[in-house]
């Protein structure tokens, strides 16, 4: 099944403890992406990734780091994670011949205390 | 850059009347233009996209949109609204032109259809 998949879905951490939520795609998409879901400011992007080893910042950038090894993982880190960051989180990949359309994994609820 | 407009953070529409949900938007070059649908406790899931072509585009679960390029709109419809279209809507575009090739999304309408 075409998907696109994040762990962990629920993590609740503390102030400074770094963190990686993973994300994985199995349809050999080019672009990938990550986001972030706030109540009254829809989905933000963080940063996103045109191929491997190609990334690039998106709107909201600070706090946060992605790599991009391999076609397939598009980890996003957070190497000292504050309570601003508590989150609902979505990663997603595309392929320009798909012209762009999105595929989202379910998301990854960020408490950070 | 590009941006996307949602004016509306609520709409309210009653079970089997139609529903517009709205959009404007501003790109360089040409628009791609696409609505996605969040239920509750779930991943955003594609609905449709204008990309060229006719202006009204059909995508799933009796959804449309129409682009209108002198308005920088593409409004999403439905004729008949059903309580399970409860959701959040999200419209997204981006540029042909220059700049990412990842879509910017606006800040989302809530959708409640009443009984």
């Amino acid at each position: 099944e075409a998907q696109v998949t994040q762990n962990p879905r629920y993590l609740i951490t503390v102030t400074g403890k770094k963190l990686t939520v993973t994300c994985s795609q199995n349809m050999n998409h080019e672009y990938m992406s990550w986001y972030r879901q706030d109540p009254g400011l829809g989905l933000r992007q963080i940063y996103y990734s045109m191929n491997v080893e190609v990334t690039d910042k998106g709107d909201v950038p600070e706090g946060y780091k992605v790599s991009r090894k391999e076609k397939r993982n598009f980890p996003l880190i957070l190497e000292s994670p504050s309570p601003n960051q508590t989150s609902l989180y979505f990663c997603a990949s595309s392929s320009p011949g798909l012209q762009d359309t999105q595929y989202f994994g379910p998301g990854t609820r960020l408490t950070v205390l | 850059a590009q941006s996307v407009a949602q004016p509306e953070d609520q709409v309210n529409v009653a079970e089997g009347n139609p529903l517009t949900v709205k959009c404007t938007y501003s790109v360089s070059g040409n628009p791609y233009l696409f609505w996605y649908v969040q239920y509750p406790n779930r991943g955003l899931q594609f609905l449709l996209k204008y990309i060229t072509g006719d202006n009204l585009v059909k995508g799933s679960y009796g959804f449309e949109a129409e682009f209108n390029k002198s308005q920088t709109s593409f409004h999403l419809k439905k004729p008949s609204a059903l309580v399970s279209d409860s959701a959040l809507y999200f419209c997204a575009v981006r540029g042909t032109s220059g700049g990412s090739y990842i879509p910017t999304f606006g800040r989302g309408t809530s959708l409640i259809v009443h009984p």
